[in-house]
């Protein structure tokens, strides 16, 4: 089946500890992206990737990091995750942003305390 | 810069039909329009490219306006099923980025 999958589903941290959101596709799509979406604000753009190892900012990046090593994986990393990273998280692919959607996947429901 | 829908709500009964608007102050590529159900992810509705074109599936259709930089999404003879946040998204730059408005809540009532 196609798909994004995130893990995990729910996390809840301590401010500071490093954490990593997983994204994996197996549409063999040139375009990733990671959203947060905070109620009344909708869908902000974190990072986006446009192929392997070429990644650019979206509009709130200040406080995560991406990689993109390989076509299908598209990590999160929070290096010192504070309070108001919490927050619902989702990773989004798509073949061609010009022709298709994004596919998004089952979104990662962060809390740091 | 994240473009403008309206309204932010709206409530309808089963059969009635709601247009939802997406304006952005900059030159757009395309816009994109999505659905998203309580508890769900978004999910892909339909995208419209440069060129003034209306697309449609089944009861929902939308316009794109480029020189208004505008979009529209039309939906009638509404069903319960249409319920949910409705968000467009703008592609400013050819194909790179995508940028989403802050959404419109739609409730169906019976």
């Amino acid at each position: 089946e196609a798909q994004v999958t995130q893990n995990p589903r729910y996390l809840i941290t301590v401010t500071g500890k490093k954490l990593t959101v997983t994204c994996s596709q197996n549409m063999n799509h040139e375009y990733m992206s990671w959203y947060r979406q905070d109620p009344g604000l909708g869908l902000r753009q974190i990072y986006y990737s446009m192929n392997v190892e070429v990644t650019d900012k979206g509009d709130v990046p200040e406080g995560y990091k991406v990689s993109r090593k390989e076509k299908r994986n598209f990590p999160l990393i929070l290096e010192s995750p504070s309070p108001n990273q919490t927050s619902l998280y989702f990773c989004a692919s798509s073949l061609s942003l010009t022709g298709d959607g994004y596919t998004f996947g089952s979104g990662t429901r962060l809390t740091v305390v | 810069q994240q473009p403008v829908q309206s309204p932010q709500a709206v409530i309808l009964r089963e059969g009635e039909d709601a247009v939802i608007n997406c304006s952005s102050s900059k030159a757009l590529y395309s816009v994109h329009w999505y659905r998203q159900k309580h508890g769900e992810a978004p999910v892909f509705l339909m995208i419209l490219l440069k060129g003034g074109e209306q697309k449609g599936h089944d009861k929902i259709s939308a316009s794109f306006n480029e020189k208004k930089q505008q979009s529209s999404l039309y939906l009638t003879a509404s069903q319960l099923s249409y319920s949910g946040t409705y968000f467009c998204g703008t592609d400013l730059s050819n194909g790179n980025k995508l940028v989403f408005g802050a959404g419109t809540i739609l409730r169906v009532k019976s």
